[in-house]
């Protein structure tokens, strides 16, 4: 069985701050690990992915995430928030053989003031 | 634009009765995905498609739930008699399938959002 927890339901941050997202993941398999953002009525867009190369994985908009194997974690960061980064981030992990559905967290809503 | 489409983005029946839902593919993306999100929650996994197949359904999806993809292209999701836990977003997403990668990515749509009063 594959499972994220999502550390913090909610961050807030002033624009400018550096961003840290927390994610420690569980699988019996070697995972993929994605970040995913929801903005308000919007759909699912990927951040970044993992899937077992280079354990620092650059994404879009300036984010990055770390994959530690020591610590199962999947931390998203980004060193200076933006206004418009404001959304419902969701990690999520995925695995095995066969067929690989996507398991997501719960959610960390960023909030970004000015 | 080429993304995921689905529709209608926004559905409200009442309890009891039938809805529909239409999803469009990125084209020749050859895998399909339902899954569903409720409030306060990270989506969760319906069904997938592999062209027409039906590869594999949640528990989620009870016998009121029906996915067809009947063409291997646009898929529909249909629910009957409607209950009020069934109001959620219900998203669609699709990708390529290549090997026994798990990372392929996936493309997720803007969902479609049913209320059931």
């Amino acid at each position: 069985a594959q499972s994220v927890t999502q550390l913090d339901s909610h961050v807030s941050v002033s624009e400018g701050t550096p961003v840290l997202l927390r994610c420690n993941y569980s699988s019996s398999y070697s995972p993929s690990l994605f970040w995913y953002v929801q903005h308000p009525n919007k759909g699912l867009q990927l951040l970044l992915k993992y899937t077992s190369a280079a354990t620092l994985v650059k994404g879009i908009n300036g984010f990055e995430a770390e994959f530690k194997k020591s610590e199962t974690s999947f931390h998203l960061t980004k060193p200076s928030a933006h206004m418009s980064d404001a959304a419902e981030y969701f990690c999520v992990v995925s695995g095995g053989t066969g067929f690989q559905k996507l398991v997501f967290g719960t959610g960390t809503r960023l909030l970004v003031s000015p | 634009d080429t993304g995921v489409s689905q529709d209608p983005r926004h559905k409200i029946t009442k309890r009891g009765q039938n809805v529909t839902f239409r999803c469009d593919p990125i084209s020749e993306h050859n895998r399909l995905y339902w899954y569903r999100q409720t409030l306060g929650q990270g989506p969760e996994f319906l069904t997938y498609f592999q062209n027409e197949a039906q590869l594999e359904k949640s528990r989620l999806l009870s016998d009121r739930f029906s996915a067809e993809r009947p063409k291997g292209s646009f898929s529909t999701l249909e629910i009957q008699r409607t209950e009020q836990g069934d109001s959620a977003m219900y998203l669609c997403a699709s990708s390529t399938h290549r090997g026994q990668s798990s990372g392929n990515t996936i493309y997720f749509g803007e969902g479609s959002w049913l209320t059931v009063v």
